[in-house]
């Protein structure tokens, strides 16, 4: 059973609108965690994290949210741009974990239409 | 910037041949991962490595063996290769107190 999961395998959306990536997870004892971009033929890059204490961390157009209570994440990017087109994972851990210990979900490949 | 390097983009092998995939990085990690990229599965560990000649069984090891002889390569090895690890292969790397890990580009593998 899938311990993180991104229901949705693809998301359209128009240039400067904003992009809405939804995660959820099972497991209470995640408290950090990741989001990663993956562009064809390339590896995925690290792009934001956040830890529980926060429930919101901000870099430029892209910001994380999290719900505790509600075991989601989201990532926002704000204004989405064409380059920002890609798959997108999100990735969760234990506090006292290693990278080991990340659990990567499916992923949602983002369109972003010009 | 951290470079990670996986040795092919593509290859075709045959049932029941051995494999090797290889993955060198250029910043002294001492952690090192071997991921597979499924559709629909996400990233799903198979082994990673602490350190030179030291290695730790992932989610996934079935099928797969894994050498580590120098600080900068990491190989993945297919004993006997199945159509059923047709697959994406990632790479990846880790410093020391660094969340991020470094992939590589990736090898996807196809098993006929």
């Amino acid at each position: 059973d899938q311990q993180v999961k991104q229901n949705s395998p693809s998301l359209s959306v128009q240039e400067g609108r904003i992009s809405i990536l939804n995660c959820d997870y099972t497991n209470s004892m995640f408290d950090y965690f990741l989001w990663y971009k993956k562009y064809p033929a390339e590896g995925p890059t690290f792009l934001i994290s956040i830890s529980s204490i926060k429930d919101k961390n901000e870099d430029g157009r892209f910001t994380v949210f999290l719900n505790k209570s509600a075991k989601h994440l989201s990532l926002h990017i704000v204004p989405s741009q064409p380059g920002d087109s890609a798959v997108y994972f999100c990735a969760a851990r234990f506090s006292s974990g290693s990278a080991r210990q990340l659990t990567f979900g499916s992923g949602t490949q983002l369109t972003v239409l010009p | 910037d951290v470079k990670v390097t996986q040795s092919s983009r593509y290859l075709v092998k045959r049932t029941g041949e051995k494999v090797f995939l290889e993955c060198v990085q250029d910043m002294d990690h001492e952690n090192m991962f071997w991921y597979r990229q499924d559709p629909g599965l996400g990233l799903r560990l198979i082994y990673f490595s602490y350190d030179v000649k030291m290695k730790e069984k992932g989610d996934i090891p079935e099928g797969y063996s894994v050498s580590r002889e120098k600080k900068e390569r990491f190989s993945l090895i297919l004993e006997s290769a199945s159509t059923n690890q047709t697959s994406m292969y990632l790479c990846a790397s880790k410093g020391p107190g660094n969340e991020k890990l470094f992939f590589g580009s990736g090898t996807q593998l196809s098993v006929l």
